[in-house]
């Protein structure tokens, strides 16, 4: 059973551009988090989704960032209009859904550098 | 914010055991504790979670104070690739709940 996968590992914008980061939760996983961590700091929540619905966005920035997690298809978080301080590790997290643990695997990550 | 407070650092000689202490004093009953490690910024790994008996698995024990106050994670024989950062994490029963990370303890495994 693969992991959680994310891709681009590694991602480099100049400011202004978009930013597209997908993160495929493990099989069977229908609840998905992102997380992003700034440079020496822990990791902080941004979004909660289940397929096709944005659970929990209080995390989001209430600007430029967007998030969605298809029927088919990865989860996506979109960053538009970059600015240096986007720069940071993203990273995606799946849990299974339904129980009473919260258990949250999580990905790789995706290193996001604005230039 | 983070419920939890951690020591920021600990040290601890390779095949020794390694014991991380976490404070949740605020814990609601319906909250488990979950503790995770992140390794050189890779992404954070699943070590073990309880809410109010002690557990043990192939990666660690954790202890839970009566009073669920207050816990501590047991790596019975660290070894060098233990050297990570170490989270504590409280959250309620049932999927869906954030996780909120705080500064968590670096452990460093010295040979």
């Amino acid at each position: 059973n693969a992991g959680v996968m994310q891709n681009p590992r590694h991602l480099v914008r100049r400011r202004g551009q978009e930013a597209r980061l997908r993160c495929s939760p493990m099989k069977g996983h229908s609840h998905v988090y992102w997380y992003r961590q700034l440079p020496e700091e822990g990791l902080k929540f941004m979004v909660y989704l289940q397929k096709e619905n944005i659970i929990d966005e209080s995390g989001m920035p209430k600007e430029r960032f967007s998030a969605e997690f298809p029927k088919e298809g990865p989860s996506i978080l979109r960053i538009q209009q970059v600015v240096r301080g986007d720069s940071a590790a993203y990273f995606c997290a799946s849990s299974p859904g339904g129980g009473r643990y919260n258990e949250q695997f999580f990905g790789p990550g995706t290193r996001l550098t604005v230039l | 914010d983070a419920k939890t407070t951690q020591p920021p650092s600990m040290d601890c000689a390779e095949g020794r055991a390694a014991n991380l202490p976490c404070n949740h004093s605020t814990i609601s009953g319906n909250e488990y504790v979950y503790w995770y490690r992140q390794i050189h910024s890779q992404g954070p790994q699943y070590i073990i979670h309880g809410l109010k008996n002690n557990e043990t698995n192939e990666m660690a024990s954790l202890i839970i104070t009566e009073d669920r106050k207050s816990s501590t994670l047991i790596l019975p024989h660290a070894t060098l690739r233990d050297t990570a950062v170490y989270y504590c994490i409280v959250s309620p029963t049932g999927t869906g709940n954030q996780f909120y990370f705080g500064t968590g303890t670096s452990l460093t495994v010295i040979p």
